[in-house]
């Protein structure tokens, strides 16, 4: 069965830090990859998604950056880390059944002081 | 551009109450519509979704959800909650059959239950 994993599940930061945020899947390939941030009162906001290997799309301008450096691994980083870049991290899959269902990761909680 | 409506951030009820939590988008071509759950502590997980065929579509732990494609709307109901119930509901839409297939997502209700 599928699986997909994140860490770290908590992480304070200070501000002007660096960030590395890991997610992997496993038991499916050439999944699509998706990070999404949930802040409080603002649901779940898409920030980049993966269709492949290096293949990388931003859905908004941030301060953050995401890369695949394997068909199953989803990196999500930053070089300086910003107080509102705080919030509730996910990473999610979905396979090629194109059935749209998305399967989410315990998420990554970030605060940045 | 397109975008998903949850006009109830959060709803307070009584156990045995009935349930409705509204969901709207804006998009006029062919849409998926899903309903998702987050219980305190857990990850996010599909709740139902719909794709086409019957408009009432059954999800589980006895919800529905009804497409109703000339208001845009598509709500979650539910005849009876229980305080297990308890929980964060995300409506979302995803616009294309192909490609990356984003979901976009509402902002969510948060759903308490009173025993």
């Amino acid at each position: 069965s599928q699986t997909i994993h994140q860490w770290p599940a908590t992480l304070v930061q200070p501000v002007g830090s660096p960030l590395s945020l890991e997610c992997t899947v496993e038991g499916t390939s050439n999944p699509n990859l998706y990070w999404y941030r949930q802040a409080a009162g603002r649901g779940l906001q898409l920030l980049f998604y993966s269709v492949g290997i290096g293949q990388i799309s931003s859905e908004v301008p941030q301060n953050l950056s995401a890369s695949r450096p394997q068909d199953r691994q989803f990196i999500l980083s930053s070089k300086k880390l910003l107080l509102s870049d705080s919030g509730f991290y996910l990473c999610a899959w979905k396979g090629q059944s194109n059935t749209g269902e998305l399967f989410f990761g315990e998420g990554s909680r970030l605060t940045v002081l | 551009a397109q975008s998903v409506s949850q006009h109830n951030h959060h709803v307070i009820l009584s156990e045995a109450a009935s349930l409705e939590l509204g969901c709207n988008y804006s998009y006029g071509g062919t849409v998926n519509l899903f309903w998702y759950v987050q219980y305190p502590g857990q990850h996010l997980q599909l709740l139902l979704k719909y794709f086409s065929g019957d408009p009432l579509v059954k999800g589980i732990k006895g919800f529905e959800a009804e497409f109703i494609k000339s208001k845009f709307s598509f709500n979650l109901r539910k005849p009876s909650v229980q305080w297990s119930d308890t929980a964060e509901y995300f409506c979302a839409v995803t616009l294309d059959q192909t490609g990356a297939n984003n979901l976009f997502f509402g902002t969510g209700t948060r759903l308490t239950v009173i025993p």
